[in-house]
């Protein structure tokens, strides 16, 4: 059974510092996608980014950040010079490729909400 | 990125009337949508998947009777709660499989703004 664990329910931060929310996943299977989505107050969950199981490569976009270590079945993510408007609910999901009942389903974390104190 | 509008954003409702809410994937065809329920700062809650041209899968626990799922386009799919009663008062959001043909990234998920159903 898959399952992603976000074990950082609230996090507050100082406008301008930088933060990271770690996400590590449990699954049986090789192939895989990881997502990280952005909710915040107005509701709407807005996508970040999917990361292949078999790219490790780490990315960068702007301010955002991504570490995904296989070894540690971790994918944690950092937002540098953290600002008010990167206040909002993260969740962390894992997926399955396609397998009969499967059909990509989320797994999701229970969610970080950020605080960006100005 | 992909866009996927839901509607109406919210609702409020007698008990006992029936609620349809409409997902739509704007710029792109999903053979795959999937309803979520979310509470009061937790996670989201799979209801069911709903794949065009067939019947939908329902997650252990939920009503399909309650919860009627169509499917009937590559770009529309409805949820209507039937004779609501205010438990069923949540926040509904829906989403699409992006399969990668046009500027989504394959195989993501895009949600839509969600709907606020209140039942009095």
């Amino acid at each position: 059974a898959q399952k992603v664990t976000q074990a950082q329910t609230e996090i507050s931060v100082v406008e301008k510092e930088d933060v990271t929310l770690d996400c590590v996943y449990e699954t049986r299977d090789t192939t895989y996608y990881l997502f990280w989505y952005k909710q915040p107050p107005s509701g709407e969950l807005v996508f970040l980014i999917r990361r292949n199981s078999f790219d490790e490569q780490n990315e960068i976009s702007g301010r955002y950040s991504w570490n995904f270590q296989k070894s540690t079945s971790s994918f944690n993510f950092t937002i540098t010079a953290s600002q008010v408007v990167d206040s909002a609910v993260y969740f962390c999901a894992l997926s399955e490729p396609y397998s009969g009942a499967g059909s990509y389903q989320l797994t999701f974390g229970k969610g970080t909400k950020l605080s960006v104190i100005p | 990125g992909a866009v996927v509008s839901q509607h109406p954003s919210w609702v409020i409702c007698k008990s006992g009337t029936s609620v349809k809410i409409e997902c739509r994937s704007l710029d792109f065809q999903a053979t795959t949508m999937f309803w979520y329920r979310q509470f009061p700062k937790q996670s989201l809650m799979l209801m069911a998947t709903s794949n065009e041209g067939s019947k939908a899968t329902y997650e252990q626990g939920v009503e399909k009777d309650k919860f009627l799922i169509n499917h009937a386009s590559l770009t529309l799919s409805t949820l209507t709660v039937t004779s609501a009663h205010p438990e069923d008062s949540s926040f509904y959001i829906c989403s699409a499989r992006d399969r990668g043909f046009g500027r989504g990234a394959a195989d993501t998920q895009y949600f839509g703004p969600g709907t606020r159903l209140t039942v009095l």
